[in-house]
């Protein structure tokens, strides 16, 4: 079976301090992992994909596969980046995704 | 339209009413996908549509949920006798290539 897990619901980092939210995923296949992001009032939006290893708004994610992880970093937090972040798995050739339950960050000035 | 467009944006209905939503993807979007999002729940998948292939319903909670995409574009959700927990936001979601989503801004759906 496929999961996605954000252990942490909540998160609270002071601006400037690094922040780094958890994304472990189950999937015996070869993965894509992705990170959403939505902004208050706003869509849910790609951030970012393994695939391309770009670093967005300061964020960067890595893959490991040897501890099925894929947490997205940033070395200093701002306060716009405040929103709630979803992890999610791509698997097979169908465009099927899985979620994660979704991590609350805030940032505070 | 530049983006994925659900309607409508707010819905209130009475306990044991139908509600249909609808979604339009982005234009030449083969994949579209629902989602409900509910506080603590995260996004639930609820249903996929790849082109003219067989639904992927897994997700679907119950038979009361059920869902169609008419010549492979406009999809309606349907919610047959509504219930208190299936008050949450539903989120509409085409992609084409690249496995990149793109979102719709969502139903916030109320059942009292």
């Amino acid at each position: 079976a496929q999961r996605v897990t954000q252990p942490e619901k909540l998160l609270s980092v002071f601006k400037g301090a690094p922040v780094e939210l958890k994304c472990n995923y189950s999937y015996s296949g070869s993965p894509e992992l992705f990170w959403y992001v939505q902004y208050s009032r706003q869509r849910l939006q790609l951030l970012l994909r393994h695939i391309s290893r770009e670093s967005i708004k300061g964020f960067t994610a890595d893959l490991n596969k040897g501890e099925t992880s894929f947490h997205l970093k940033k070395p200093f937090a701002q306060e716009e980046d405040s929103a709630m972040y979803y992890c999610a798995l791509g698997v097979g050739t169908g465009n099927q995704f899985y979620f994660g339950t979704g991590t609350s960050l805030t940032v505070i000035p | 339209g530049a983006g994925v467009s659900q309607s409508p944006s707010n819905k209130v209905t009475e306990k044991g009413k139908d509600v249909e939503l609808r979604c339009d993807p982005i234009s030449g979007h083969t994949a579209l996908y629902w989602y409900r999002q509910s506080l603590g729940q995260g996004l639930e998948f609820l249903i996929y549509f790849q082109g003219n292939s067989a639904p992927d319903k897994s997700g679907l909670p119950s038979d009361r949920f059920s869902a169609e995409r008419t010549g492979g574009s406009v999809s309606t959700l349907t919610i047959q006798r509504t219930q208190q927990e299936d008050s949450a936001v539903y989120l509409c979601a085409s992609s084409q290539s690249k496995n990149i989503q793109y979102f719709g801004a969502g139903t916030r759906l109320s059942v009292l």
